[in-house]
């Protein structure tokens, strides 16, 4: 059974440097994409980037100046950095593995934005 | 970028009955070489992440009750709860993985009436 557990820092003052971790466990790694998806408070989901266990990534192009999606095989986990945070980057931020659709998520973790 | 738009926004439907939430593509989402639409449905609840319900717009992911049920092709489709019951109170989500980025519908709020 594919698990992932996801952590990172949760309270964030705005132009700081969001820094999230995913670890899978089960599944075959190399078999998937691996995703990040936020949902701010009140609002939907938006998908946020993706990468492969090489390391190709794909970027929503309204984040992409400021992300970094990054995967280490060795560990089984992927990564996301996003920088120059503001209020509107505030949510719940989910990792995701990615087999066409997103079929196991992580618990989600709250990210709050403020001064 | 493709906009995926649902209908309604929110719903009141009571216990036993029939739900069904719409979603448009804004383009067509079917891969003509397998003949397969890029279309997942997901059912959000509060402080739990989303669960994925339906995968090629009609196929029923493992554990899913067979009263959600999901058609369409093309930039159209439809998301059917056929008995509606209490735990099925959610947020649900359509969601295009034909190309990226990746886009979700707006949500609907299916509520008991």
């Amino acid at each position: 059974q594919v698990q992932l557990q996801q952590w990172g820092t949760g309270l964030l003052k705005p132009s700081e440097t969001l820094s999230l971790t995913c670890a899978v466990s089960g599944g075959t790694f190399t078999d998937s994409h691996w995703s990040w998806i936020r949902q701010p408070p009140g609002k939907g989901l938006e998908w946020v980037g993706e990468t492969d266990h090489r390391g190709d990534t794909n970027y929503n192009p309204s984040l992409e100046r400021r992300l970094t999606v990054s995967v280490d095989t060795s560990k089984n986990q992927f990564s996301l950095k996003l920088t120059s945070v503001t209020a509107a980057d505030a949510a719940v931020y989910f990792c995701a593995r990615e087999m066409g659709s997103f079929d196991h998520w992580g618990q989600g973790t709250l990210v709050t934005v403020s001064s | 970028d493709i906009v995926m738009t649902q209908s309604p926004d929110s719903l009141a439907v009571s216990l036993g009955d029939r739900a069904t939430i719409n979603c448009k593509s804004s383009q067509s989402i079917l891969y003509m070489s397998n003949n397969k639409n890029y279309l997942a449905w997901y059912q959000k609840k509060p402080g739990q992440p989303p669960r994925l319900l339906i995968y090629s717009a009609s196929i029923r992911e493992s554990g899913v009750p067979d009263r959600f049920s999901g058609s369409g092709s093309g930039a159209d489709f439809t998301l059917t709860i056929s008995r509606l019951q209490a735990e099925d109170v959610a947020v649900y989500y359509c969601q295009q993985y034909y190309i990226v980025p990746r886009t979700f519908g707006q949500g609907t709020k299916v509520e008991i009436k």
